[in-house]
């Protein structure tokens, strides 16, 4: 069961502009994450958000986690091509001895000169 | 640091056969996991394995087997291969947290 909406699916934009991607759910999470993954690869990790509220910056990727910590958001500012790809968010769920993931059917960014 | 390894990284079978996917990690985590990722549908979490000596279903886990081997590998089964079983399969690994590192992944064709 995927509990994560992702908006938008698709998004195609040029060299310089900004954008936002959203991860909607109704569920809590104990943590939410986003990887960005490149054809052929497996996802990377970005960045983990833990506290309701909370923003973390990396370089022009901005992170928010909604203050029920039930929704985040990505934002980058001025894209470039090597910010292309497939953006992944996911929400840990505790499980046995641990944690799952449950993720977004992710956003898929191109980014063109 | 190899991190997660996977092999191999493309394999065909047709209709019944058997494989076994192969995923090493050199990190020392306790916690292992095996997904499937197909168009349209995101990562799915097929099995994974909190500790050494454990195993548990995840949410799509029919037609699957896995062997935790020891703390460093973690194998996926196909015992008798269908066309739906054709998908990218990740193999990730985590310290306890819910930060998971992934493998590179198989692409498997059944037809």
């Amino acid at each position: 069961t995927q509990l994560l909406e992702q908006s938008p699916q698709f998004l195609s934009i040029q060299e310089g502009e900004n954008l936002t991607v959203y991860c909607n759910s109704s569920s809590v999470f104990s943590s939410l994450q986003w990887y960005r993954q490149e054809p052929g690869e497996g996802p990377v990790l970005l960045v983990t958000v833990v506290t309701g509220g909370e923003v973390k910056k990396l370089k022009r990727l901005t992170f928010q986690f909604g203050d029920a910590r039930k929704d985040s958001s990505l934002h980058i500012t001025a894209a470039q091509p090597g910010d292309t790809g497939l953006y992944l968010c996911a929400g840990a769920l505790s499980i046995n001895s641990g944690y799952a993931l449950n993720f977004g059917k992710g956003t898929s960014l191109l980014v063109t000169p | 640091n190899a991190g997660v390894t996977q092999t191999p990284k493309f394999q065909v079978l047709k209709t019944g056969q058997s494989m076994t996917l192969q995923c090493a990690q050199d990190m020392n985590h306790n916690s292992m996991y095996w997904y499937r990722q197909d168009p349209g549908m995101g990562l799915r979490l097929i099995y994974y394995s909190a500790s050494e000596g454990t195993t548990d279903k995840g949410e799509v886990p029919n037609g699957y087997n896995v062997s935790r081997l020891n703390k460093r590998e973690f194998s996926l089964r196909l015992e008798s291969a269908a066309p739906s079983q054709t998908s990218v399969y990740f193999c990730a690994s985590s310290e306890l947290s819910y930060e998971q590192y992934f493998g590179p992944g198989t692409r498997l064709t059944v037809t």
